[in-house]
């Protein structure tokens, strides 16, 4: 039982570029979710996914796409990378729909340049 | 989502009890309060969630008071290993999906 994992661990990307970071867990949870940590902050919730097939915005989604491909995986997409998206990633997944217990990933380290 | 206020830093020593509070004082009726864990490198990992008065589990004590503007974090003999970010969050359940909003934490510091 892996839990949440990600990859790549670490990216780096020159602005423009485009990417993406691939998300899954094998605990057969419904929701998921994209967050972003820069530097010193907490973190921010870019997209989620409360079931399979259905997705939703965070608060900070602009410059990001998402995909819920299967109940297992959750894909972020940053189709033109640039140096504010400086950030490391983090999935996480949930069993209930209503449960703040959420099950993080290691993290992707992203550098744009 | 109620914004939430905890100290910045706190620095502590083996073997004592560290309280962490954080302070809500727009809690929502349906709101419950939980605590996530960060080291350096890693997700966060959730510690423990209450609604009222307290909660207990292997890790750590959450005590909330009646007027649930507020809630302490305590966490027993603390550890080297216990240095980390702690997270205070308030969410409600109500036409939401388990949305965490997560703000800049407490960096606890543990000195031999």
């Amino acid at each position: 039982n892996a839990g949440v994992t990600q990859t790549p661990k670490f990216q780096v990307l020159k602005t423009g570029q485009s990417m993406t970071l691939q998300c899954a867990q094998d605990m057969n949870h419904n929701s998921m979710y994209w967050y972003r940590q820069d530097p010193g902050m907490g973190l921010r919730l870019i997209y989620y996914s409360a079931s399979e097939g259905t997705t939703d915005k965070g608060e900070v989604p602009n410059g990001y796409n998402v995909s819920r491909l299967n109940k297992r995986e959750f894909s972020l997409r940053l189709e033109s990378a640039a140096p504010s998206q400086t950030s490391v990633y983090f999935c996480a997944s949930t069993g209930q729909a209503f449960s703040y217990e959420q099950y993080f990933g290691p993290g992707t380290r992203l550098t744009v340049t | 989502l109620a914004k939430t206020t905890q100290p910045i830093s706190m620095d502590s020593y083996e073997g004592q009890e560290v309280n962490i509070t954080c302070s809500h004082n727009n809690i929502a009726t349906n709101d419950y309060i939980t605590w996530y864990q960060q080291f350096p490198s890693q997700g966060p990992r959730f510690i423990i969630q209450g609604y009222k008065t307290k909660v207990t589990n292997e890790v750590a004590s959450l005590f909330i008071p009646a007027d649930r503007k507020s809630s302490t974090l305590s966490l027993p003999r603390v550890s080297l290993s216990d240095t980390a970010v702690y997270y205070c969050l308030v969410g409600g359940f109500s036409g939401n999906t388990g949305k965490l909003i997560f703000g800049q934490g407490t960096t606890l510091q543990v000195k031999p």
